[in-house]
């Protein structure tokens, strides 16, 4: 069974600065997918930015960058010129490529960053 | 235009009570999800369906009972409340099952009195 570790509960980051968020995988699939999911205090699930594990290129939104390194199973987030809004709770996610009874998503516990304006 | 949407947002109840939690979905997916979010706010996956068939059944009490009159519904009904059941339910969707991303609901809150 995949699992996702997020091992920091909490960050804190000042406004405009940059900041990186950890997850770490396992798996012994060879094709699937990431993600980082932002929850604020409205508590909706909001799609930050996803990664397809056969690409080599770290996926990118805007002020959102990723650090996906396989072969050491991380996957982390850096949110560069934090805002005010950044601060919620985020959530990594794993989803593999096989279909059907697999195209569940399985979370890590999930980190709340705040953001010091 | 609401992508999915969930009905009630909150739900507050006695213990023993039987409710339900609908979702509705106008992406036009075929994939649909419900996962739960417990106080500690770890989220697992609950049930999935594709295109009203159920193809993820995980470790749930046989008090909760999904279902999907069509592809774009997916509501969870849940018998005999108990305290444990508190939570925050999401529903999701997917185009399908091989689609990776899912598109979530603004999640219901169950507090079980």
């Amino acid at each position: 069974a995949q699992t996702v570790t997020q091992s920091q509960p909490e960050m804190s980051v000042q406004e405009a600065e940059t900041v990186t968020l950890s997850c770490t995988y396992d798996t012994s699939e060879s094709d699937y997918y990431l993600f980082w999911y932002k929850q604020p205090p409205s508590r909706q699930m909001i799609l930050v930015i996803r990664q397809e594990a056969y690409k080599q290129q770290n996926a990118t939104e805007n002020r959102f960058s990723v650090n996906f390194q396989k072969a050491a199973k991380s996957f982390s987030l850096k949110i560069s010129d934090s805002q005010l809004g950044d601060a919620a709770m985020y959530f990594c996610a794993y989803r593999s490529g096989v279909t059907g009874a697999n195209s569940k998503l399985t979370f890590g516990k999930g980190i709340t960053l705040s953001v010091r304006p | 235009d609401t992508a999915v949407s969930q009905t009630p947002k909150y739900l507050v109840t006695q213990m023993g009570n039987d409710k339900s939690i609908k979702c509705e979905q106008n992406l036009g997916h075929d994939t649909m999800y419900w996962y739960k979010q417990d106080s500690k706010k770890f989220l697992k996956i609950m049930f999935s369906y594709n295109n009203k068939e159920l193809i993820i059944n995980e470790t749930v009490p046989n008090r909760f009972s999904p279902k999907s009159p069509d592809k774009a519904h997916l509501n969870l009904h849940i018998n005999s409340l108990e305290l444990g059941d508190s939570a925050v339910y999401f529903c999701a969707s997917s185009l399908t099952t091989a689609t990776d991303t899912q598109y979530f609901g603004p999640g219901t809150r169950l507090t079980v009195l």
